[in-house]
This record gives structure tokens, sequence and C-alpha cells, in this order.
């Protein structure tokens, strides 16, 4: 089973429309969660780290579940320039490096 | 401030022939890792090193990669005797402290191995 698991899409949605991501991670030692966006031929960018008590930043809210082991990535009023592949990375206690999922894509059409 | 740098940006290689790739980090980021993503598929790990502490290898595919880190800076890797499969993007990244931190990517060396 893979350490990280997202629904590949892709997600087309119109602008303003709110949209939402799932990730889930299969090792209950996982410890650290980030979301990441990448754009076409481009390197992954920190979008947000996920908090146990969920987070907010602007449009983009970030929820963990622990119990049901995995994040969520909810995006409102969604913006053409939110068009991307949104990647979800995930620590756990003992590894060094951060576990990648093969990432969401998303367009947002006008 | 700068972020993490790669370079060369694109490289093409010859089937058996060796490359280096080089990583500048961020300034004052103890930690640095390589990853390397191919077309359609996640990233995948390839070495850890954290200040002086002995590099994390475990993801290194052969003996045919290897990676230095000099002076807790830059570092380089290095594929010998490329093979088709090794083509790839491979992604440089940074971060305060290890483990569980946020981690910031350079832009990646494209390599093509024909």
């Amino acid at each position: 089973r893979k350490e990280v698991e997202q629904d590949p899409g892709p997600f087309n949605v119109p602008e303003g429309a709110t949209v939402a991501f799932n990730c889930t991670y299969s090792n209950s030692a996982s410890q650290s969660f980030f979301w990441y966006r990448q754009d076409c031929r481009k390197e992954p960018k920190l979008l947000m780290s996920v908090y146990s008590s969920g987070n907010e930043d602007g449009r983009f809210t970030a929820q963990l579940n622990r119990a049901s082991q995995y994040i969520s990535l909810l995006i409102r009023d969604s913006k053409l320039s939110d068009s991307a592949t949104y990647l979800c990375a995930v620590n756990r206690k003992g590894a060094n490096n951060l576990f990648f999922g093969t990432g969401t894509r998303l367009t947002v059409i006008p | 401030g700068a972020g993490v740098s790669q370079s060369p940006s694109n490289k093409v290689t010859e089937k058996g022939k060796d490359v280096e790739l080089r990583c500048d980090p961020i300034s004052g980021h103890t930690a640095l890792y390589w990853y390397r993503q191919s077309l359609g598929q996640g990233l995948e790990f390839l070495i850890y090193f954290q200040g002086n502490s002995a590099p994390d290898k475990s993801g290194l595919p052969s003996d045919r990669f290897s990676a230095e880190r000099t002076g807790g800076s830059v570092s380089t890797l290095t594929i010998q005797r490329t093979q088709q499969e090794d083509s790839a993007v491979y992604l440089c990244a940074s971060s305060l402290g290890g483990q569980g931190r946020e981690q910031y990517f350079g832009p990646g060396t494209r390599l093509t191995v024909t």
C-alpha cells in the first residue's frame, strides 16, 4: 500500500466554485502534514502546513483527521490562477523525508 | 531572500556517461534533500543531509548514485554510467532543521538520457 494516496482528478471547476481534495496516509505514526502546489514543469511550492486543529490561509483551509488518517484542502472562491496540481506530503516518525502523493490536478474554468 | 538554486536547469547526456547535478540551499538551512520526479509520478526521495551527521542514503536506487555536501552547504548529486530510466527531474529541497520541517524546493534539473 502506498504511503500517501490522492485522487489524481482532474477536477474541473468554474471560477468562484469551492473545491475540496482529500489525501489519505497509511502510517499512523505520521506526524507532519503539508500541501504543496505544483505548476506544469515547475517545482513544488509549499502552500501550507496542516495543523491538528486545522488552519486557514485566505481562501485555503486545511484539515487533519487522525482517526481516519486523511488530510484535506478546501479552496473557496476558486480563481483561474489556482489551476495547478496539488500535492500532499507527509512525514512520519523515524523517517527524514517527506512522502508525497502523486497529486490532484485542478483546472479552474472561466 | 534567495531560494534554493540548482544547476544546470537542463542536462542531456548519452547513456553510459556520468553527470553531476548541483544544489545550493537556502542560507542557514541545515537540512538538504534530493528527490526525483518522473513524468506523471510522485516525488521519490533519494538522500538527506543534516548538519554534520551521516547522510540518510536509504532512497538511492542503485550504487551508481552518490551525493555529497561540502561545508554544510552546497551539495552535488552524481549519477555514474547513466541509464535511460534515470531520465527525470531531480529536485533539491532544504529546510530549517530536519524531520518534519517545511521543505522548500529548488527549480530542479531536468535530466534526459539518450
